[in-house]
């Protein structure tokens, strides 16, 4: 079962324009990651963020975390065409565990 | 590159046959795990190691599935008499615990299975 629900589910932006998509969840956390996809590819981790933490930066990456909502978003700002892939966000209920994914949202980014 | 790989990268194979893949993780992780991924779904846990011990395989899809990590360091999962159902892409991850790392998982590129 998948705990994390991205929305939306699809994301279609102009190069040059913020994007941003959220994540709900269930359950208590350890902590929250972004992860990338590209088509077919395996993922690459974005960033991590602690379920004591409310905000994170990581270059046009700003992740957000609010536990008392069970809500996350990741907004990238100045999107460019490589940034098209499939985020997704997992929850880590008990550091070092398994990591719970939600089902994705695929950004296209258009020159 | 000192990243997590995994062999193959693609496997064609008929319905019934056994099948075995291979994770390498990052030499210095303890934790190494093991992920199905279905199209346009996100990747669904199937069992964790830490070192050679497996501590969770609740998930493991069925009896058909097994994994292995003898020596603490690669793994292999391997799915006996495939059915069409276990096409899949199965992606392998590995962290460290404790530290500063706090479980970040870093993935390899998966491999992805056609059952025939």
């Amino acid at each position: 079962s998948q705990q994390g629900e991205e929305d939306p589910q699809a994301l279609s932006i102009q190069e040059g324009e913020n994007a941003t998509m959220n994540c709900s969840y269930k359950t208590s956390i350890n902590n929250l990651q972004w992860y990338r996809q590209n088509s077919g590819r395996g993922l690459v981790h974005l960033i991590l963020i602690r379920s004591n933490e409310r905000e994170k930066h990581s270059g046009r990456l700003r992740v957000t975390l609010d536990t008392s909502k069970k809500s996350s978003s990741l907004l990238i700002t100045a999107s460019r065409a490589a940034d098209t892939a499939s985020y997704f966000c997992a929850t880590d209920a008990a550091a070092g565990n398994k990591l719970t994914f939600g089902g994705g949202t695929r950004v296209l980014v258009k020159p | 590159d000192t990243g997590v790989s995994q062999d193959p990268r693609h496997k064609i194979t008929k319905r019934g046959q056994n099948v075995t893949f291979r994770c390498d993780p990052i030499s210095e992780h303890n934790r190494l795990y093991w992920y199905r991924q279905t199209l346009g779904q996100g990747p669904e846990f199937l069992t964790y190691f830490q070192n050679e011990a497996q501590l969770e395989k609740s998930r493991l899809l069925s009896d058909r599935f097994s994994a292995e990590r003898p020596k603490g360091s690669f793994s292999t999962l391997e799915i006996q008499r495939t059915e069409q159902g276990d096409s899949a892409m199965y992606l392998c991850a590995s962290s460290s615990l404790g530290g500063s790392s706090y479980n970040e998982q870093f993935f390899g590129p998966g491999t992805r299975l056609t059952v025939l």
